[in-house]
C-alpha cells in the first residue's frame, strides 16, 4: 500500500459544528503532516507528528485539534471554525527527514 | 515562511513544447523537491535533487540543482495536456519540514 488516504473528500459544516478529518497511511511512515491550502496558494504546515508525538505546531488557533492514536491514522478534529477556516487540507506522510512526502487527496472543506 | 520561489508564475504552453520551471531559494538545503498538483487535488512528488546533485532525471521530466546560485530548474519535454497542472518546489533544509514555493501553473494547450 502506498497511499495516504483522507476522508472525508469533501465536508460542509457549520460555524458551531464539531467534525473531524482522517488521515490513513499503511507504509510504515513515523512522520505525518497536516497543511492547510487556500485557492492558488502554496501547501502551509499545520502540524507535524513524528512518532506518534507531536512535534510541531505552526501557531494554529486552537479551534483546529490534531490527535495521532497509532502510527498509521491522523486526525483532525474541527471545532467553531470561521468562514476563512475554508480550504483544502492536505494530509501527508514521509520515512523520515530526507525523503518525500506522500500526499492524500485531500479534504475541501467548506465552513458556512 | 517560504524559501522557494518559482518562477514563471504562469506559464501556458503547446502539446509538443518543452517547459522550464525555476525555483529559487535561500538557504542552504539538504535536498530539494518537485511536485504536482491537479487542480483541487493531492501534490504528487515527482523528483528528489540532493545537495551534491547536479542533475536528475525521471522519465520526460529533468531537474538541475545549482547550489552555487541557490536555484533549480525543471524541465518538462514533449509535454502533453496531461501535464496541466501547478508544480511546486520544496525545500528541506534539515530537520524541518518541507516548505513549499508558490507554485508555477502550468496549462498545456493540444
Amino acid at each position: 500500500d502506498t497511499e495516504v488516504t483522507q476522508t472525508p473528500k469533501h465536508l460542509v459544516m457549520g460555524m458551531t459544528n464539531k467534525k473531524s478529518l482522517k488521515c490513513e497511511q499503511h507504509m510504515g511512515h513515523r512522520a505525518m503532516y497536516w497543511y492547510k491550502q487556500k485557492a492558488k496558494k502554496p501547501p502551509e504546515l499545520m502540524f507535524v507528528y513524528s512518532y506518534e508525538k507531536l512535534s510541531i505546531n505552526e501557531s494554529v488557533p486552537s479551534r483546529f485539534s490534531p490527535e495521532c492514536p497509532n502510527s498509521s491514522l491522523l486526525n483532525l478534529h474541527l471545532h467553531a471554525l470561521q468562514p476563512e477556516d475554508s480550504a483544502l487540507y492536505l494530509c501527508a506522510s514521509s520515512q523520515a527527514t530526507g525523503y518525500g512526502y506522500t500526499f492524500g487527496s485531500g479534504t475541501r472543506l467548506t465552513v458556512v | 515562511s517560504q524559501q522557494g520561489e518559482e518562477d514563471p508564475q504562469a506559464l501556458s504552453i503547446q502539446e509538443g513544447e518543452n517547459a522550464t520551471m525555476n525555483c529559487s531559494y535561500k538557504t542552504s538545503i539538504n535536498n530539494l523537491q518537485w511536485y504536482r498538483q491537479n487542480s483541487g487535488r493531492g501534490l504528487v512528488h515527482l523528483i528528489l535533487i540532493r545537495s551534491n546533485e547536479r542533475e536528475k532525471h525521471s522519465g520526460r521530466l529533468r531537474v538541475t540543482l545549482d547550489t552555487s546560485k541557490k536555484s533549480s530548474s525543471l524541465l518538462i519535454t514533449a509535454s502533453r495536456a496531461a501535464d496541466t497542472a501547478s508544480y511546486f518546489c520544496a525545500t528541506d533544509i534539515g530537520n524541518t519540514p518541507l516548505v513549499f514555493g508558490k507554485g508555477t501553473r502550468l496549462s498545456v494547450i493540444a
